[in-house]
């Protein structure tokens, strides 16, 4: 069965202060790992989708990363903005071809002015 | 705005009651996903659509269903409801059979009371 862990859980950084945020997943077969961005009440907005072991993918002052068993989510210099919960999920190769994702709980970023 | 519409918004019920959430997919996208959100099991994956076929299940009680319309608009049927039942319910959609992104709508609030 697809596994993904998040962490931390939650993440409190000052304005300007860079940091990471990890994803690990176990999967029978990966076809991508994607990350996605919630606000509170809100539904998850696409950020990034990553197909192989080193791949990087980059928006504004995020960069994500992967490897065969994880995924890294970077914010660099993170403004107030950036507070959310980061969500990453898998999409592995399943009997039946579905595409469905499977999420990990998050991790929740808040950015202090 | 990810393109995808949900409604109602929010939908406040008594146990035992049947309710009927509405979705409309991205333009063009012929996969609809259901989604379920709770506090303490995160984003949990509950039937995927196809074209107006079933593709796939998750752990989608046998109190819910769901169906595509041949508009490719979707709509998840929950019955004899309970107090548990009560969460976000999302709904995703995408372009297509291959490795696509997800796109979430803004979620539709069940509260069980």
């Amino acid at each position: 069965e697809d596994q993904v862990t998040q962490s931390p859980e939650a993440l409190r950084l000052q304005e300007g202060e860079s940091s990471s945020l990890n994803c690990s997943y176990t999967v029978s077969g990966l076809r991508g790992l994607f990350w996605y961005r919630q606000d509170p009440g809100k539904g998850p907005e696409f950020l990034f989708t990553l197909y192989s072991a080193g791949e990087e993918k980059e928006k504004e002052r995020l960069k994500a990363t992967l490897t065969k068993k994880e995924s890294f989510l970077h914010i660099t210099a993170p403004k107030p903005e950036d507070s959310a919960t980061y969500l990453c999920a898998v999409q592995g190769v399943t009997q039946g071809g579905s595409e469905k994702l499977v999420f990990g709980k998050g991790t929740k970023l808040t950015v202090n002015p | 705005d990810s393109g995808v519409t949900q409604t109602p918004k929010h939908l406040i019920t008594a146990t035992g009651q049947r309710v009927t959430l509405r979705c409309s997919p991205r333009s063009g996208d012929l996969s609809v996903y259901w989604y379920q959100q709770s506090l303490d099991q995160g984003l949990q994956f509950l039937i995927q659509y196809y074209n107006g076929e079933e593709r796939a299940k998750g752990n989608i009680l046998e109190r819910f269903s769901a169906q595509q319309f041949p508009d490719l608009h979707s709509e998840l049927n929950l019955s004899s409801l309970e107090l548990g039942d009560s969460a976000l319910y999302f709904c995703a959609s995408s372009g297509g059979t291959a490795i696509y992104e997800q796109y979430f709508g803004p979620g539709t609030r069940l509260t069980v009371t």
